[in-house]
């Protein structure tokens, strides 16, 4: 168990570009879950991967994201014309079934 | 819908003095219950979790936590606190469906600073 794996660390950028995150879960995992913690804030729920399909997504997920998990292992979440608002920590998360679920690091994105 | 409370946002403790973390839920179903720690700049990770049976959990790093159907409480505590205990603390509930999706709802968090 190598754990939830989330690159980059740390990401700025200029407002109005474009993103792209990576994360890849535990090897076993059949669940992806992708979240957004902004200071002072828990964890929000953005979607929701089992295996490559997207069951769910969060009314926070606006047309600007798009996640994909295309061969059910790694996940990829994009965001287009970055705002200032985007600014936050973006975790992912996996599970095998329903057991609880397991976080990588997080990726902190910053927009100037 | 569900809901989490977590009334305090940062409580200071004593080193070695006993921690109580309050946590309140909402839900209309029966539900699982979370407790995360996570330390600055890294992802949470699972303290301890409730599913079913004994009301009382015991996690790790010494934490337990006791689940109250009739208050809808579910308080995290530790009975001697370390300086490595200093993290932020999420409550989350998710609900008690078998298979399928669950959605996990966090609470805001809680600061513990642990003072030598």
């Amino acid at each position: 168990d190598t754990g939830v794996s989330q690159d980059p660390r740390h990401k700025i950028t200029k407002r109005g570009q474009n993103v792209t995150f990576r994360c890849d879960p535990i090897s076993e995992h059949n669940r992806l879950y992708w979240y957004r913690q902004t200071l002072g804030q828990g964890p929000e729920f953005l979607t929701y991967f089992q295996n490559e399909a997207q069951l769910e997504k969060s009314r926070l997920l606006s047309d600007r994201f798009s996640a994909e998990r295309p061969k059910g292992s790694f996940s990829t979440l994009e965001i287009q014309r970055t705002e200032q608002g985007d600014s936050a920590m973006y975790l992912c998360a996996s599970s095998a079934d329903s057991n609880p679920q397991h976080f990588g690091d997080g990726t902190r994105l910053s927009i100037l | 819908a569900q809901s989490v409370t977590q009334l305090d946002s940062q409580v200071p403790v004593f080193e070695e003095a006993p921690v109580e973390l309050r946590c309140n839920y909402s839900s209309s179903v029966s539900v699982y219950l979370f407790w995360y720690v996570q330390y600055p700049n890294q992802g949470l990770q699972l303290l301890l979790k409730y599913l079913s049976g004994s009301t009382l959990v015991k996690g790790i790093n010494g934490f337990e936590a006791e689940f109250n159907k009739s208050q809808t409480s579910f308080h995290l505590r530790k009975p001697s606190v370390h300086i490595s205990d200093t993290a932020e603390y999420f409550c989350a509930v998710s609900e008690g469906n078998s298979g399928g999706y669950q959605k996990v709802t966090f609470g805001t968090g809680t600061k513990l600073q642990v003072i030598p």
